[in-house]
């Protein structure tokens, strides 16, 4: 069985650093994409970006670029999403999802999914 | 960007109603369309990928069609566990969801 199991909540302050994890299990970890999506509260899904594991290639939704870093431990199976600044912002719940892809190069969708991990930042 | 646009905002039915959600891309995207259930408090949940195919698990009753801006997903007999929101997801350009349709079972 495929399992992605995500790191607990987080309350931080505005200039900190953050990094939240998933891991993963019931699968070859290095062969696909995984990634990160945010929901806001009460509102939609925001796609944050990807990492290819056997590679360390990334993909990152524009409004997220420069803000966040996606990465890939091999040896234990676990993508990350790292924060070297927090912001207000930044604040939501953010799933891991495993990505697929379909007919055509980087049309991603996502077929697996953590239970999310809530982040607060606040003053 | 592509924008993707979801109708109805929200909708509520009955048991054994046949329930049709609606997405539409702002350009064309051709098959790269994906449906997703959420439940309140948990996560998202793959129904339907690349316009018409159905998740691994997936009840038959969802089916879903489109191609180009234009899509459906439908359940043709909605039973009380498919209340949530859904939402579309295009990955022709980048990934971008809908804003979702509320689906309350009356």
């Amino acid at each position: 069985e495929v399992r992605l199991v995500q790191s607990a909540t987080e309350v931080r302050k505005p200039g900190e650093s953050l990094r939240i994890s998933c891991q993963t299990s019931g699968y070859t970890f290095d062969y696909y994409w995984i990634g990160w999506v945010r929901q806001l509260p009460g509102k939609g899904l925001e796609w944050v970006g990807i990492v290819y594991p056997g590679d360390s290639d990334t993909r990152y939704s524009p409004p997220f670029q420069g803000r966040v870093t996606i990465s890939a431990d091999r040896s234990a199976n676990t993508a990350y999403l790292h924060w070297d600044t927090l912001n207000p912002s930044d604040s939501g719940i953010y799933y891991c999802a495993r990505h697929l892809v379909g007919p055509h190069r980087d049309a991603f969708y996502m077929d697996v999914w953590g239970k999310g991990t809530p982040v607060t930042v606040s003053s | 960007d592509v924008q993707m646009t979801q109708s109805p905002s929200s909708l509520s039915a009955s048991v054994g109603d046949r329930v049709t959600f609606t997405c539409r891309a702002s350009q064309n995207i051709a098959t790269s369309l994906h449906w997703y259930q959420q439940k309140p408090g948990g996560a998202p949940r793959l129904l339907i990928f690349s316009a018409s195919s159905l998740q691994s698990g997936v009840s038959s009753r969802f089916t879903a069609t489109g191609s180009g801006t234009d899509f459906t997903l439908t359940i043709a007999s909605l039973q009380p566990e498919d209340f949530g929101t859904y939402y579309c997801q295009q990955s022709q350009s980048g990934v971008t969801f809908g804003q979702g349709t509320r689906l309350d079972i009356k």
